[in-house]
């Protein structure tokens, strides 16, 4: 049964700050791996989508990476700003979406 | 492009109610259109899963009688929660996806509270 870690739980960080989300799979045989945000009370808006065959991707300011072998993933977010506080969910997909419990990030002005 | 749209975004009703919400795909046709619920603090769980113009399949766990799903158009997946009591309480998002290869959309979820 394929489970998501996602660590930290929540992070706060100084504005202008670079950091790393971490997101972690026990299946490694899954057809790609996203990122999405979730701003308090909304849905789900995508942010970046790695195929299995992909390694990263890359988006603005941030950047996405997989390891699919040892079952990993990276978010890293450059240049922090306040609007970036949000909850960021990792989801893996074979035959359906698992979702991890997110990190809440709360950059500070 | 790739709009879902979820109405309503929150329902407060009386135990007992019936409730139910709508999920369209405003610029494409969905084949597929997915169901979660989310606890506060958690993962979304996904409850089911409706193909157009085929019956619902519903994850382990999930009653189909109480979580009514219909999918009658390539544009509309609607999720009906009968008779619903406070454990219902929760916020429901829905999806949709025009193929299967392809990334799925969400709305904006509905939050729903039974006094």
């Amino acid at each position: 049964k394929q489970e998501v870690t996602q660590i930290p739980a929540a992070l706060s960080v100084p504005e202008g700050e670079n950091l790393v989300l971490n997101c972690s799979f026990t299946d490694s045989a899954i057809y790609n791996l996203q990122w999405f945000r979730q701003d308090p009370g909304k849905g789900l808006t995508s942010l970046l989508l790695i195929q299995s065959s992909q390694r990263e991707q890359t988006s603005g300011r941030l950047n996405a990476s997989l390891d699919k072998s040892s079952g990993r993933s990276t978010l890293y977010i450059a240049a922090s700003q306040p609007g970036d506080s949000a909850t960021y969910l990792c989801a893996v997909k074979r035959d359906k979406i698992i979702f991890g419990k997110g990190t809440r990030l709360h950059i500070l002005p | 492009g790739a709009v879902v749209s979820q109405h309503p975004s929150r329902v407060i009703c009386k135990s007992g109610t019936s409730v139910k919400i709508e999920c369209r795909s405003l610029d494409f046709q969905a084949t597929t259109m997915f169901w979660y619920r989310q606890f506060p603090k958690k993962s979304l769980m996904l409850m089911a899963t409706s193909n157009e113009g085929s019956k619902a399949t519903y994850e382990q766990g999930v009653e189909k009688d109480k979580f009514l799903i219909n999918h009658a158009s390539l544009t509309l997946s609607t999720l009906t929660v009968t008779s619903a009591h406070p454990e219902d309480s929760s916020f429901y998002i829905c999806s949709a996806q025009q193929v299967s290869n392809q990334p799925q959309h969400f709305g904006d979820g509905t939050r729903l509270s039974i006094l």
